[in-house]
């Protein structure tokens, strides 16, 4: 089975903190993806990864930025974090360059004060 | 228009009974058709996936393309307690550069009373 973890659950940061989010694949999965997750907005890209050190901004990159230094993990980065910002964080991973499905973690509930 | 229409419901339906949940997209060039079920506070899982065109069953669940209408389908049969939870249709094109991308409807909340 396909194992995508997150490195937090339930997180809480203040306003103007940087904060990291981590994902891990066990799959050897050559893309990974972030989302966010609102009420009534759905799932919105983030960012993505199609190889090591390769990105490619989503639909909504403003006030996030990523890095992938190792194929198994996928770090999302908010470099100073604001109230919306607040939401539900999901990381996601597919298997190769024509791969369509995507197998996602637990998710991370992003509270920022 | 956006590229995938997904009703939010909320939909409310009693145990045993059968369920469809619906899509409908514009971009001619979607060729993989997914369903994701996401329970409450957790990560979407992936339910079923079709290629192109047809029909697929597996066990309680059917899945149905049909790209003449561009309009997906996931029927659940004999519905239990245990399906209540938000589903969500994806698809994905091939070719360009949308080769890894999936593009998400915004999900129907089921809830399947006992």
């Amino acid at each position: 089975d396909v194992k995508v973890t997150q490195s937090s659950r339930y997180l809480v940061k203040r306003t103007g903190e940087k904060v990291f989010l981590e994902c891990v694949q066990d799959m050897d999965h050559e893309n990974m993806f972030w989302y966010r997750q609102d009420p009534g907005l759905g799932l919105r890209l983030i960012y993505f990864s199609y190889d090591v050190k390769m990105k490619e901004k989503g639909d909504i990159p403003e006030g996030y930025s990523v890095s992938r230094e190792k194929k198994e993990r996928f770090s999302l980065i908010l470099e100073s974090a604001s109230t919306n910002q607040t939401s539900m964080y999901l990381c996601a991973s597919s298997m190769g360059s024509m791969s369509e499905t995507q197998y996602f973690g637990p998710g991370t509930r992003l509270l920022v004060l | 228009q956006k590229e995938v229409e997904q009703d939010p419901g909320p939909l409310s339906v009693p145990e045993g009974a059968i369920v469809s949940l619906n899509c409908t997209y514009s971009n001619s060039a979607f060729q993989y058709f997914m369903w994701y079920r996401q329970y409450s506070r957790k990560g979407p899982e992936l339910l079923m996936y079709t290629y192109s065109s047809g029909n697929k069953e597996d066990g309680r669940f059917t899945a149905q393309v049909d790209k003449s209408s561009k309009y997906i389908s996931l029927f659940i049969r004999d519905s239990q307690p245990s399906d209540s939870a938000t589903y969500l249709c994806a698809m994905s094109a091939i070719g360009g550069g949308s080769n890894y991308k999936l593009t998400f409807g915004k999900g129907t909340l089921l809830t399947v009373n006992p």
